[in-house]
């Protein structure tokens, strides 16, 4: 198993679709991470768990809601979204920052590419 | 708001040669590190160095750091076709509560020519 595993790898949705973004990590971590990667933009986070809790969210649409049941797993559950809501959307994991053990890396998954239509 | 800025956007260059790329920050860091993406593709880490630190080498990277001029610069040594990806600087962010958060910049997109 890779360390971060997200599915699925592509997804088309109409926008009053409901579905369902899934993240899993194999490495041990307790930080989880949504980044969402536009073209032509840089990197915007959008959710950040530690120990099951949210930490950090950025302003980020009620359309999309996170979801962290367990420290190895991480949704992003999206709903009645718009075309501009396309995007590839990258989960990362991460040691606790303010822990001993922290490197400051972020492991990456390869992303999901959303299209909305 | 974004933090860390790459230049320049795009670079292209032949194999063997080495390439350099810039990032500028605008408030104090904690550390600043480099991630590399191939088209499509998960981001990976390549290198961190802190605030206390002026260079660091790994194996054909060397990253410097300039924190009066809140200035980096990554150089890959003697490219080859597979390093062709987009390179982004990422800082710590001030505006971070929770000291988790990331800025990333847009990224140089680094083309190498066999």
């Amino acid at each position: 198993e890779t360390g971060v595993t997200q599915t699925p790898r592509h997804l088309v949705m109409g926008m009053t679709n409901k579905k369902s973004l899934k993240c899993e990590q194999h490495l041990g971590h307790n930080a989880m991470y949504w980044y969402k990667q536009s073209a032509k933009k840089p990197l915007e986070l959008m959710f950040v768990y530690s120990l099951e809790e949210r930490v950090e969210n950025n302003s980020v649409p009620s359309r999309f809601s996170p979801e962290c049941p367990n420290s190895s797993h991480l949704f992003l559950h999206l709903h009645t979204l718009q075309p501009e809501d396309s995007a590839l959307y990258l989960c990362a994991s991460s040691q606790d920052p303010s822990g001993a053990l922290n490197t400051g890396e972020l492991f990456f998954g390869e992303g999901s590419r959303l299209t909305v239509l | 708001s974004q933090q860390g800025e790459e230049d320049p956007q795009a670079l292209s260059i032949q194999e063997g040669e080495n390439a350099t790329m810039n990032c500028s920050y605008k408030t104090s860091i904690n550390n600043l590190q480099w991630y590399r993406q191939n088209s499509g593709r998960g981001l990976v880490h390549l290198i961190l160095i802190r605030s206390n630190e002026r260079e660091k080498h790994s194996g054909r990277l060397r990253v410097t750091l300039d924190t009066s001029k809140k200035s980096s610069s990554l150089l890959i040594t003697a490219s080859r076709a597979a390093d062709t990806a987009s390179y982004f600087c990422a800082t710590d962010s001030p505006n971070s509560n929770s000291g988790y958060a990331l800025n990333f910049g847009k990224g140089t997109s680094l083309l190498v020519t066999p």
